[in-house]
């Protein structure tokens, strides 16, 4: 079973340049998410979305940019890479239906590092 | 303003002992709790989940208590395994939120043999 991939898992990026992490899921599940984690810190919510051609904003979107157009595959784009975005990204999908108990399910992760 | 804070960052336990990890939350909308397991360069992992109107769950080792009204709960191990050493982290789901969990810092629980 897959799950959630992500490519790539590591990737250097000096100051300035533009990259996209992909994600993808193979579990059908309709919610999606993107979050990083800094050295000692919890996971922030990046954006995140409800279903193909819907998403918003979380706690930390400065920066990023998404898309979903379609159920499995929910891309992050980095435009002009700083520093502060040196993180750790994780992918995470769910399945949300009313009261639900909807657990997130992550990825592997990307480490990124801009120099 | 941190809503849910892990105050352990690190924590370590003889093998066979209880381990308790702690969290606590300041959001009174929160209403479904979850504790996720991270190994190193690996994603987390769900653990076990508690909600709002239960104050425990058990699953095998990995009991989690609730209490509302001290806005804490805390994740129990028994007996703690070697293969238990990771980052916790305690998150919580915001009713009405798109589903989105709030994570605390993590706690490193190290099980010494």
């Amino acid at each position: 079973n897959a799950g959630v991939t992500q490519t790539p898992k590591f990737r250097i990026l000096k100051i300035g340049q533009s990259m996209t992490l992909q994600c993808a899921q193979d579990m059908n599940h309709n919610y999606m998410y993107w979050y990083r984690q800094d050295p000692g810190m919890g996971l922030k919510l990046i954006y995140y979305s409800v279903g193909a051609g819907i998403t918003d904003k979380g706690e930390v979107p400065n920066g990023y940019n998404v898309s979903r157009s379609t159920t499995e595959d929910f891309p992050l784009r980095l435009e002009l890479a700083a520093p502060s975005q040196t993180s750790v990204y994780f992918c995470a999908s769910s399945y949300v239906a009313g009261v639900a108990k909807n657990i997130q399910y992550f990825g592997a992760g990307t480490r990124l590092s801009v120099l | 303003d941190q809503q849910v804070k892990q105050n352990s960052p690190s924590l370590s336990v003889q093998e066979g002992r209880i381990s308790i990890l702690n969290c606590d939350y300041t959001n009174s909308m929160f209403d479904y709790f979850l504790w996720y397991k991270k190994y190193p360069a690996e994603g987390p992992t769900f653990l076990i989940s508690i909600s709002s109107i239960k104050d425990k769950n058990e699953d095998g080792r990995f009991t989690v208590f609730l209490n509302k009204s001290a806005k804490h709960l805390s994740l129990h191990i028994v007996p703690s395994q070697p293969g238990d050493s990771a980052v916790y982290f305690c998150a919580a789901r915001d009713t009405g939120t798109a589903s989105k969990l709030t994570f605390g810092t993590g706690t490193r629980l190290q099980v010494t043999l």
